[in-house]
């Protein structure tokens, strides 16, 4: 198993560009998180999925855009990049609500 | 709404020397605890986990946990580090019946000769 995969591992953008940061995983987990890591803060979840077709808002979503269209994808878009935006990103995914989350390497954005 | 308070931001200690990490919670419901572990340029890993049942946890290398649910706690704790343990600590809570995580800023644990 691959567990849960990221691409790209790194990117630089500039402000107002988009951008889709993909996540897969291999387990047939149904639920899936993106997270994003800022020094000092945490990790704080952007959007979920509790499995394909259903999505929702978490903690910090404005800016960001997803979709589930099968149970192994779960890509997160963002829409027009802010240097706010600049972050490492999360994707994690699990097996059953509330259990144990398994994360990907991460994405690392740069908007300048 | 669930909240996670992590202490300590930093902890360095020195190789053998005990080491407690302290994450205290927050939640009106039922939560299930994790310890997470990040080491440098690598995403998070599961170091150990309370659902139910028995309030001490084990880890494979050597951390516990225990729940304390009047004190709303799930302090980390490993009775002699090593420098392999040196890494970023994070709590998290999550609520039974919704899913979704919190989590706790982290703490950097340094271990020093």
């Amino acid at each position: 198993n691959a567990g849960v995969t990221q691409t790209p591992k790194f990117q630089v953008l500039k402000t107002g560009q988009s951008m889709t940061l993909q996540c897969a995983q291999d387990m047939n987990h149904e639920y899936m998180s993106w997270y994003r890591q800022d020094p000092g803060m945490g990790l704080r979840l952007i959007h979920y999925s509790v499995g394909a077709g259903i999505t929702d808002q978490g903690e910090v979503p404005n800016g960001y855009n997803v979709s589930r269209s099968t149970t192994e994808d779960f890509p997160l878009r963002l829409l027009s990049a802010a240097p706010s935006q600049t972050s490492v990103y999360f994707c994690a995914s699990s097996y059953s609500w509330g259990d144990e989350q398994f994360f990907g390497p991460g994405t690392r954005l740069t908007v300048l | 709404a669930q909240s996670v308070t992590q202490l300590d931001s930093q902890v360095p200690v020195f190789e053998e020397a005990p080491v407690e990490l302290r994450c205290n919670y927050s939640s009106s419901v039922s939560v299930y605890l994790f310890w997470y572990v990040q080491y440098p340029n690598q995403g998070l890993q599961l170091l150990l986990k309370y659902l139910s049942g028995s309030t001490l946890v084990e880890s494979i290398n050597g951390f516990e946990a225990e729940f304390n649910k009047s004190q709303t706690s799930f302090h980390l704790r490993k009775p002699s580090v090593h420098i392999s343990d040196t890494a970023e600590y994070f709590c998290a809570v999550t609520h039974t019946n919704a899913g979704k995580s919190t989590f706790g800023d982290g703490t950097t644990l340094t271990v020093k000769p």
